[in-house]
């Protein structure tokens, strides 16, 4: 079964304004917690927010927010202000406990294209 | 620059050869993660050490295998390699072995002729 859901293959932006990517999970835990990377085309992966599963407050990085809504199973990236070096693959992971220790689940990503 | 080394950047090898990769963690991370990302399968997860020991597998095939050593260095290991293994082959690590955050090396291309 699907873990991570990323329904957004591809999203267009214009520079400096915001956007929002999509990212549904499915758990039954009570204890996991969210993340987002960034990879350029330069191919690393970036960590760019954390969510935990007990967090009341929604995770904020300097552009970047994560909008947890826990009982829709949500976990949505903003970033603000859009730059064009944002332009990049955004992946939603979780990461759950698995037998002694964590395994983490990435979901298909988002290419952003920041338009100047 | 994330702290994380993985050697070599690009390897390109036969099939039926048996290769090594080669991480090395951030000073003072005692858990190393192993991620493959091919085009069809996406970003999976393999497996997990954490101080030396095997902490959690992923859909790591019998064919691959990894240690952590001593050093926390840790070492993936391909073997009868397919065409279907070419992939970018990250390695992360993070201080502890549950909920903290990974660091990315940059990946180890593995192209499979």
């Amino acid at each position: 079964a699907q873990k991570i859901t990323q329904t957004q293959p591809g999203m267009f932006v214009q520079e400096k304004e915001a956007v929002t990517l999509d990212c549904t999970y499915d758990t039954s835990d009570q204890s996991y917690g969210l993340f987002w990377y960034k990879q350029p085309s330069s191919g690393e992966m970036i960590f760019l927010i954390y969510q935990g599963s007990y967090d009341e407050q929604n995770a904020t990085e300097g552009r970047y927010s994560l909008n947890f809504q826990k009982a829709r199973k949500s976990a949505n990236l903003v970033i603000s202000a859009s730059q064009l070096g944002d332009s990049a693959m955004y992946f939603c992971a979780m990461r759950e406990l698995y037998t002694g220790g964590f395994k983490t689940i990435f979901g298909a990503g988002t290419r952003l294209f920041v338009k100047a | 620059d994330s702290g994380v080394t993985q050697t070599p950047k690009h390897l390109i090898t036969a099939t039926g050869q048996r290769v090594t990769l080669r991480c090395s963690p951030r000073s003072g991370d005692l858990s190393v993660y192993w991620y493959q990302q091919s085009l069809d399968q996406g970003l999976q997860f393999l497996i997990q050490y954490y101080n030396g020991e095997e902490r959690a597998k992923g859909n790591i095939l019998e064919r691959f295998s990894a240690q952590q050593f001593p050093d926390l260095h840790s070492e993936l290991n391909l073997s009868s390699l397919e065409l279907g293994d070419s992939a970018l082959y990250f390695c992360a690590s993070s201080v502890e072995a549950g909920e903290d955050e990974q660091y990315f090396g940059p990946g180890t291309r593995l192209t499979v002729t």
